[in-house]
């Protein structure tokens, strides 16, 4: 069964720092998301993403975030330079249409020091 | 703006007694409604989502959730608790006319006794 896909599964990084997360959603899909939870907090819903641009966004997704898809298959979360809260799982998500259900990746736990 | 609210952060159940989880939401048109299920150190796994028609909605491993409107509740329901039924468990509403994001709720973790 397709399943979306996330690296790395762990990232550590220091205060200022910019990351990446990369994440490959189900290949026929056109959706694309963004969450993250806190540790002990619900999902929060940070960006989505269609047809090569972002669709709508969160007032979490300041301007230390962006999101690309650089070629067919990736789709990538950044963060300029991190603080101490951006310290989450951050989950990416896809599907092939808003009215769809959501297939989630198993998520990137980023710590910030 | 629509919302989640799950009442209960932590429930406790015996294995073998009845599974409630509640869910209700706010949402000024007709949402989308799904449970997510997440084991721990593991990423969301769908359990069953509501868009229309039927308002009684089956999912895996034997739960299921009524869409009743008049109540704005989408509670969730298994009738024999299980041990591997341990985890955290998310309500989540969605407009398909927003782009499909998902609202979730804070969350529910069950947990369950032998």
């Amino acid at each position: 069964e397709p399943e979306v896909t996330q690296t790395p599964s762990h990232q550590v990084t220091q205060m200022g720092q910019e990351v990446i997360l990369r994440c490959v959603p189900i290949s026929n899909h056109l959706y694309f998301y963004w969450y993250r939870q806190i540790l002990g907090q619900k999902v929060e819903f940070l960006v989505s993403f269609y047809n090569n641009e972002i669709s709508e966004k969160s007032e979490i997704f300041d301007d230390q975030f962006s999101v690309e898809r650089p070629d067919g298959s990736n789709f990538t979360l950044k963060i300029r330079s991190t603080k101490l809260e951006d310290s989450a799982m951050y989950f990416c998500a896809s599907n092939p249409g808003p009215s769809y259900e959501q297939y989630f990746g198993p998520g990137t736990r980023l710590t910030v020091t | 703006a629509q919302s989640v609210t799950q009442l209960g952060s932590h429930v406790s159940v015996s294995e073998g007694a009845l599974v409630l989880l509640r869910c209700n939401y706010s949402s000024s048109v007709p949402p989308y409604l799904f449970w997510y299920v997440q084991y721990p150190n593991q990423g969301l796994q769908l359990l069953l989502k509501y868009t229309t028609g039927a308002t009684l909605v089956k999912g895996i491993n034997g739960f299921e959730a009524e869409f009743k409107k008049s109540e704005t509740s989408f509670h969730l329901t298994k009738p024999s608790a299980h041990m591997s039924d341990a985890a955290e468990y998310f309500c989540a509403v969605s407009l398909y006319n927003q782009g499909g994001k998902l609202i979730f709720g804070q969350g529910t973790e069950l947990s369950v006794k032998p």
